[in-house]
């Protein structure tokens, strides 16, 4: 069974350019999370889609920062235009179902780099 | 909010030495806490968890137990192997604001031979 897939594994762009991360989940997961790591400091959420709809986005800094979900399968995270502040690793997670013990599957993350 | 702390790393220990990775957390209700091991250049995976005051989640040789009563979940092993070097992440799930999951910021530990 494919794990959850992270493209691409690095990016460096300069700052006010745009990017577009994607996640491909483990096939009939429901749902995935966005997370991101900034220098070492804690994993933050950053939005939850079930299927195709956003169940939670309050992690989502500002709105520069675009998740999209299309068809309920794979998910687009893209930051438009990208400030220094945004760069650190970017993990996409999925799951089969949502409650408090829930295993989360983790993708092996993008790392993004603002210059 | 929800939240948890965790010790800072990195944390150095020789072969067969006794780990101790402290995490402590903030919730209402009753979450489900877990360690998340992040070994280099993979994802995060699930450790153990434990879903109750009083469980001990167990894994691989590591253990930690839900305490309540000090807000805690520490993680253990008895004998650390230069294999167990990785990044661990202490985390928790609660049925307030959500059931997103909520991580520490991790600690690095690094296993000499």
């Amino acid at each position: 069974e494919a794990g959850v897939t992270q493209f691409p594994s690095h990016s460096v762009i300069e700052k006010g350019q745009t990017v577009t991360l994607r996640c491909d989940p483990i096939s009939g997961h429901d749902n995935l999370y966005w997370y991101r790591r900034v220098m070492g400091k804690e994993i933050k959420f950053l939005l939850h889609f079930v299927k195709e709809s956003k169940q939670d986005e309050s992690g989502m800094p500002n709105n520069r920062f675009l998740a999209e979900r299309t068809g309920g399968t794979y998910s687009t995270l893209k930051v438009q235009p990208a400030e220094l502040e945004d760069s650190g690793v970017y993990f996409c997670a999925s799951s089969e179902a949502q409650g408090p013990g829930e295993k989360l599957f983790f993708g092996s993350g993008t790392q993004l780099s603002v210059l | 909010g929800n939240s948890v702390t965790q010790m800072e790393g990195p944390v150095t220990l020789s072969e067969e030495a006794f780990l101790t990775i402290n995490c402590t957390y903030t919730a209402t209700g009753y979450p489900s806490l877990f360690w998340y091991v992040q070994y280099p250049g993979e994802g995060l995976q699930l450790l153990l968890k434990a879903t109750k005051a009083d469980d001990k989640g167990s894994n691989k040789g590591f253990e930690a137990t839900y305490r309540k009563e000090t807000t805690s979940f520490h993680l253990e092993k008895g004998s650390v192997q230069v294999s167990d070097s990785a990044v661990y992440f202490c985390a928790l799930s609660g049925n307030t604001g959500g059931f997103k999951t909520i991580f520490g910021a991790g600690t690095r530990l690094f296993v000499k031979a």
